[in-house]
């Protein structure tokens, strides 16, 4: 149980374009979803916290203009990276958890490549 | 602020040696603190916490507060340990977390 799936797992997207991002979780009410972001051999970096139904909170030094969250129902959240340019170019990684639960279940990533 | 460190980027063992993988942490609270391993190809997986003081593959990491430190260890390294190792540290009431930059642990045959 506690299936989290990303989509796509990789994509491909010219500089000035925008590229959307899911997270969902397949047998659980994701209540809180999280938004990592993580460059070639180093650490996950949290980008943003989604609640369900509620504006996403971001990290410092993150644009939430550039970087859309929506969390509109309990087992979906989408990350919209808009007018994308190369340096956006990383490992994008969602995690869920549960109300009343700290553990975090991660989605497998996905690939972001801005040309 | 709260902070995470990890400073071996890379450790190599050998099959059947023991190995300690460090964590420090720095934070003004209660701290609560996991380790996550990232197995090659595959997603980020918890794999023990310590407040459940349990051993998981053989692993264990006792958290130390007087020297601020959880760190991860296995007495005899398996071939099949070769992963990513990441600690984190749990805050904002257990909103999110802080993840250390990781250790690659590299068992040799």
């Amino acid at each position: 149980g506690a299936v989290v799936s990303q989509h796509p797992s990789w994509v491909i997207c010219k500089s000035g374009t925008s590229v959307k991002i899911e997270c969902r979780s397949l047998d659980f009410q994701a209540t809180t979803m999280f938004w990592y972001r993580q460059f070639p051999k180093q650490s996950l970096m949290l980008m943003a916290t989604s609640n369900e139904g509620s504006k996403a909170t971001y990290e410092q030094g993150v644009e939430k203009d550039k970087f859309l969250i929506n969390h509109a129902s309990l087992t979906l959240s989408t990350l919209t990276v808009t007018s994308a340019h190369p340096e956006d170019s990383s490992f994008y990684i969602c995690s869920a958890r549960w109300q009343g639960t700290y553990e975090q279940y991660f989605g497998p990533g996905t690939r972001l490549t801005v040309t | 602020a709260q902070r995470v460190t990890q400073p071996e980027k890379l450790l190599s063992v050998f099959k059947g040696a023991p190995v300690e993988l460090k964590c420090n942490y720095s934070y003004s609270g209660s701290p609560e603190l996991f380790w996550y391993v990232q197995y090659s190809r595959q997603r980020l997986q918890l794999l023990l916490r310590h407040i459940s003081r349990e051993s998981i593959k053989g692993f264990t990491a006792d958290l130390n507060k007087g020297e601020t430190s959880f760190h991860l260890k296995k007495p005899f390294a398996q071939e099949e340990d070769s992963a990513m190792y990441y600690c984190a540290l749990r805050v904002n009431y257990g909103q999110n977390f802080v993840f250390g930059p990781g250790t690659r642990l590299s068992v040799l045959p």
